[in-house]
């Protein structure tokens, strides 16, 4: 069965930092391209980024480039999201899913960030 | 970006026939997929590539279309599939969601 299990989410201020975890079983965690998605609250679902196999490549929404980074530790079937600069707009519940073919078939709970004074 | 834009809500009732559109700023082949997504869960794959149906979903979920315009059908509606549904394109970067239909259930 396949799991995802995100953590570390939490309140923290503005201009504050936070690094995200999601933690992958059930799968070969090293092939297949991981992404994170967020939703703010009462809202739609926003991509906001994705790591290639061995984590060389990653490419970032416009929203969240050069302030938030992805990466992974295959060794450690886990995937990361270092958030830092945050800002009130980044309140939001973040998810990680696998890429199968071209679409998310593997979702995981969720971890909520707030960003708040 | 490519904009998915969306019905905000519909409201149906249990055994009818419903169809949520989805309608793309530009074309996207057929690299739309679809999601159910229930209050305080996280969203569920129903649809990959316009028309093929995900593992274990009822075979009364139903897509279709190409290009710029993608339908996903639900015949007959019962009362679980009360949820928020997103479509999603994979063709043009960067990936985008649409905005989400609310399915109410009358």
């Amino acid at each position: 069965e396949v799991k995802l299990v995100e953590s570390g989410g939490g309140l923290l201020k503005p201009g504050g930092s936070l690094k995200l975890s999601c933690v992958a079983s059930g799968f070969t965690f090293s092939n297949y391209w991981m992404h994170w998605v967020r939703q703010a609250p009462g809202k739609g679902l926003e991509w906001i980024g994705e790591i290639e196999y061995d984590g060389t490549e990653t490419n970032y929404a416009p929203s969240i480039k050069d302030r938030f980074t992805i990466s992974r530790d295959n060794a450690k079937n886990t995937l990361y999201l270092q958030m830092s600069s945050v800002r009130s707009e980044d309140t939001a519940t973040y998810f990680c899913t696998v890429q199968t073919g071209s679409w998310f078939a593997y979702w995981g709970q969720g971890t909520l960030v707030t960003v708040s004074s | 970006d490519t904009v998915l834009t969306q019905s905000p809500a519909l409201a149906v009732s249990p055994g009818e026939r419903v169809s949520i559109s989805c309608r793309a700023s530009e074309g996207v082949n057929s690299y739309m997929h679809w999601y159910q997504q229930k209050p305080g869960q996280q969203p569920k794959l129903l649809i990959y590539k316009a028309s093929n149906l995900a593992s274990g979903v009822p075979a009364r979920f139903s897509g279709s279309g190409s290009g710029t315009d993608f339908t996903l059908t639900i015949d007959p509606v019962e009362a679980d599939d009360t949820a928020t549904y997103f479509c999603q394109q994979s063709w043009n970067d960067p990936r985008t969601f649409g905005g989400g239909t609310k399915l109410e259930l009358k």
